[in-house]
């Protein structure tokens, strides 16, 4: 049984260009949400995908989008990189039982993105 | 004010010492509340979910105080292995029933010998 798998692993953009992060759900799980990581911080919640939509995004901008497709795996996308944006972007995913909580959340290991 | 609020350490502790963490949470409709482990360089493990009750997986004990909206991490006899960052994390339920994940900064233990 496959956990959460990401990729690609590590890369290294410049300044003003696009990235496209890539995120596949543990097997049965339908909800894939995505997490900056920032070196020395704890990670930050930029936005969840249900059923193909986004459900509730953080606090970042619009630069930052995504999208879900049928098989529930999941793309990050991020316009115009800033030096800022260097960070762990870390997928993890979960199955959605209404009004429950205590989901377990799986991470996967991460792509480690380095914006020069 | 941070909806999560750790110290980040580090804590170096000697090998078998008693270690605690505590973390504080600003919203209290939060739901379910946890413990992350995190190497370095890599992804956040679930060490353990947290109670009000309280509750223990062998060396590790969690408690859980919502009327001052207080978590706590106490590792007995701690071991080298267990050096690593531990994440205070509070979930909470969003639009249609999904859930995010608030997580601290993170608190870093280091145990030597």
């Amino acid at each position: 049984d496959a956990g959460v798998t990401q990729s690609p692993t590590h890369l290294i953009k410049t300044r003003g260009q696009q990235v496209t992060l890539r995120c596949s759900p543990k097997s049965g799980h339908d909800t894939v949400s995505w997490y900056q990581q920032a070196l020395g911080q704890g990670p930050q919640f930029i936005f969840q995908y249900y059923e193909e939509e986004e459900r509730q995004r953080g606090n970042f901008p619009d630069r930052f989008s995504g999208h879900q497709f049928p098989n529930y795996s999941s793309e990050l996308n991020v316009n115009a990189l800033l030096l800022g944006d260097s960070a762990l972007y870390l997928c993890a995913s979960s199955l959605i039982v209404a009004g429950n909580s205590g989901n377990t959340i799986y991470f996967g290991e991460g792509s480690w993105l380095t914006v020069v | 004010r941070k909806e999560v609020e750790q110290d980040p350490g580090p804590f170096n502790v000697p090998e078998g010492a008693t270690v605690a963490f505590n973390c504080t949470y600003s919203n209290s409709a939060s739901q379910s509340f946890f413990w992350y482990r995190q190497d370095c360089r890599k992804e956040p493990k679930l060490l353990m979910s947290v109670y009000s009750s309280g509750n223990e997986d062998g060396r590790f004990t969690a408690q859980l105080n919502r009327a001052s909206q207080y978590i706590s991490l106490l590792i007995r006899d701690s071991k080298l292995s267990d050096s690593a960052t531990y994440l205070c994390v509070v979930n909470s339920l969003i639009t249609g029933g999904g859930n995010k994940l608030t997580f601290g900064t993170g608190t870093q233990l280091k145990v030597e010998l």
